[in-house]
């Protein structure tokens, strides 16, 4: 069975800083997906960031981007001049590619962007 | 663009009284939806996967007579929660997949807030 763990219940950020938020997952599989989705107060689910494990680059998307260590089964968002606007609940989660397409979602990670 | 709409954003009922929560693709046609809970400040749950035209596949202890999914068209799911208790009260969303697309990212509706009294 597929997991993913993210560590960080809480972290907190100042306003123009870094932050990187973590998650490991576990799979015997080869061929799989993995995402970022932000959830604000709104608790409208955003896609932040998109990996195809096959990729060796990691992925990126303005302001955010990733860490993928395939042997290592990590996935870490970082994100470059924190915004007040990205303070939300972030998952990160895991897709098997060319199966039901469920996703397994991590338990989330609340970020706090301070001014 | 990839949006997904629910309807409505939030319900109140009272017990024992049935609740029908629409998902709708806007801007393009879907032949995967699915349905998920979320407790208030816990993950996602999956509770079925919703194919356009065949029944519903449900996630292990979810109750398929509860819970009843219909998947008539390339654009609509409905979640229909039947007899519902104040321990159904939840935080309902609906995601979808686009048909033909090359990628298998899910796009979210706004989600819906069911409150059983």
């Amino acid at each position: 069975a597929q997991t993913v763990t993210q560590s960080q219940p809480e972290m907190s950020v100042q306003e123009a800083e870094t932050v990187t938020l973590s998650c490991t997952y576990d799979t015997s599989e080869n061929n799989y997906y993995l995402f970022w989705y932000k959830q604000p107060p709104s608790r409208q689910m955003i896609l932040v960031i998109r990996q195809e494990a096959y990729k060796q680059q990691n992925a990126t998307e303005n302001r955010f981007s990733v860490n993928f260590q395939k042997a290592a089964k990590s996935f870490s968002l970082k994100i470059s001049d924190s915004q007040l606007g990205d303070t939300a609940m972030y998952f990160c989660a895991f897709m098997i590619s060319g199966a039901t397409n469920k996703l397994i979602f991590g338990t989330g990670t609340l970020l706090a962007v301070q001014p | 663009g990839a949006v997904v709409s629910q309807h409505p954003s939030w319900v109140i009922c009272k017990s024992g009284t049935s609740v029908k929560i629409e998902c709708r693709s806007l801007d393009f046609q879907a032949t995967t939806m699915f349905w998920y809970r979320q407790f208030p400040k816990q993950s996602l749950m999956l509770m079925a996967t919703s194919n356009e035209g065949s029944k519903a596949t449900y996630e292990q202890g979810v109750e398929k007579d509860k819970f009843l999914i219909n998947h008539a068209s390339l654009t609509l799911s409905t979640l229909t929660v039947t007899s519902a208790h104040p321990e159904d009260s939840s935080f309902y969303i609906c995601s979808a997949i686009k048909v033909a697309a090359n990628t298998d990212t899910q796009y979210f509706g706004p989600g819906t807030r069911l409150t059983v009294l």
